[in-house]
């Protein structure tokens, strides 16, 4: 029940096009879910979260969309660049507790 | 701005061999966890750390493993015999009081030999 399971566990896209990650979760008590990015040999860097009050989360061309019904969530990056090549995680936590991560997804941006 | 840091970022050591990793969490951050991550594999939490206990750890941190606060900035994580298997990335993390946004280090490669 504690787990987060992520899909694809890798992705190519061509320079200026969208990518989709996405996550489903089991726990309902998970309260807050981050999406991490890391290159390699790097921890994670927090990228963008949402809490399951809000739908929708914006910033920049990052964008989470969640849907609390399916408990799922997803990361969308617009105008992909191939700087935006690393691997992506996803998270889930209640109260600020342990993070459980996703499988992660590679993403690699084809310029 | 803040940044969590770790030394060494890369230990070699020998089967049965006692490591300490070192963590300087940001400065007004008041829980701390260490995660690890085996090559090509998700991150996984082991332990989290608040007011100077243990508040919560996983399966993985069993007796071998230990963590410490041994002054006001820096937090430790003890493996005290090395198994192969330990190999891994270990990351630190922080989070402030208020908020759930945790912050991760650089990470300490551990290789055991």
């Amino acid at each position: 029940q504690q787990q987060v399971k992520q899909s694809p566990q890798s992705l190519i896209v061509q320079k200026g096009g969208i990518s989709i990650i996405n996550c489903a979760y089991e726990n309902t008590a998970f309260d807050y879910f981050p999406w991490y990015q890391q290159f390699p040999g790097k921890g994670p860097a927090l990228l963008i979260a949402i809490r399951p009050d809000v739908s929708e989360k914006k910033e920049g061309r990052f964008t989470i969309s969640f849907n609390k019904s399916a408990k799922q969530f997803s990361l969308h990056i617009m105008d992909s660049q191939p700087g935006d090549s690393a691997t992506y995680f996803c998270a889930a936590t209640w109260s600020g507790n342990k993070l459980t991560f996703g499988g992660g997804t590679r993403v690699l941006v084809k310029p | 701005e803040p940044e969590v840091t770790q030394t060494p970022s890369h230990q070699v050591t020998q089967m049965g061999q006692e490591v300490i990793l070192r963590c300087v969490p940001i400065s007004n951050h008041l829980y701390f966890y260490w995660y690890r991550q085996i090559l090509g594999q998700k991150v996984e939490f082991l332990v989290s750390f608040y007011n100077n206990e243990i508040s919560e750890k996983s399966e993985i941190f069993d007796d071998q493993f230990s963590v410490e606060r041994p002054d006001g900035s820096n937090f430790t994580l003890k493996i005290r015999s090395t198994k192969l298997e330990d190999s891994a990335m270990y990351f630190c993390a922080s989070r402030r009081d208020r908020g759930y946004e945790q912050y991760f280090g650089p990470g300490t490669r551990l290789t055991v030999t």
